[in-house]
């Protein structure tokens, strides 16, 4: 099936700096969504966009639906310790797999205080 | 709380046994799914499920099987046909097939 390219695949970085993270697809999505996964829980959803070129921001969160529909990226300002985790972007497309989440393989967050 | 509960955290099978896993949500979403996660892999799909009484299968259905009776529950059973089952499997529902999606806290199924 689909796959979105998702990098980096990790990242370690110090308190306070800022991070960047993005999504590619060889497809069209209707709408982007940026999930974190902590270890042994579910995805929380962080940002969902929904309209191509879209700038949306959650606190220090800020992320962008690319204007050809094919790319996200999120970025995260002055990280902090609990932005640890695992950082997933999803795509859903329309026609005839309207509804059918995509996902990026995942971007791997640590934070050294 | 509004949400999705999946029960148990942890499941163990033996070999040759078929297990459920159960997922509810009380959001009203018409849409659910079963997914599973392997290490360093991104979720894949087992099933999803747009209205009661329907559902339709994922990229990765053998081996699983699902019902649809209420709206509030979709569980998932994993049958002995699946010869690799050990994964975390996700739940997670959306209002309708083509919105966003929210996940449940999901199930760790060990196999013994």
């Amino acid at each position: 099936g689909q796959q979105l390219n998702q990098s980096p695949q990790s990242m370690f970085i110090q308190e306070g700096e800022d991070v960047s993270m993005n999504c590619t697809s060889s497809s069209i999505f209707n709408t982007w969504l940026w999930y974190k996964q902590d270890p042994g829980e579910g995805p929380v959803l962080l940002i969902a966009l929904y309209k191509a070129g879209e700038l949306t921001s959650n606190g220090r969160l800020t992320a962008q639906f690319g204007i050809t529909r094919k790319d996200s990226f999120l970025n995260i300002s002055a990280s902090i310790p609990s932005d640890v985790g695992i950082y997933f972007c999803a795509g859903l497309p329309g026609g005839t797999s309207y509804g059918k989440l995509t996902f990026g393989q995942g971007t791997i967050l640590t934070v050294h205080p | 709380d509004g949400g999705i509960t999946q029960s148990p955290k942890y499941l163990f099978r033996k070999e040759g046994q078929n297990v459920t896993l159960s997922c509810e949500q009380n959001l009203n979403h018409d849409a659910m799914y079963w997914y599973r996660q392997d290490p360093g892999q991104g979720l894949r799909l087992i099933y999803y499920s747009q209205i009661v009484n329907d559902f339709q299968k994922g990229d990765i259905a053998e081996g699983y099987s699902v019902s649809r009776e209420k709206k509030e529950s979709f569980p998932l059973t994993v049958t002995s046909a699946q010869k690799n089952p050990t994964a975390f499997y996700l739940c997670a529902s959306s209002r309708d097939r083509g919105e966003t999606q929210y996940f449940g806290p999901g199930t760790r199924l060990l196999v013994l």
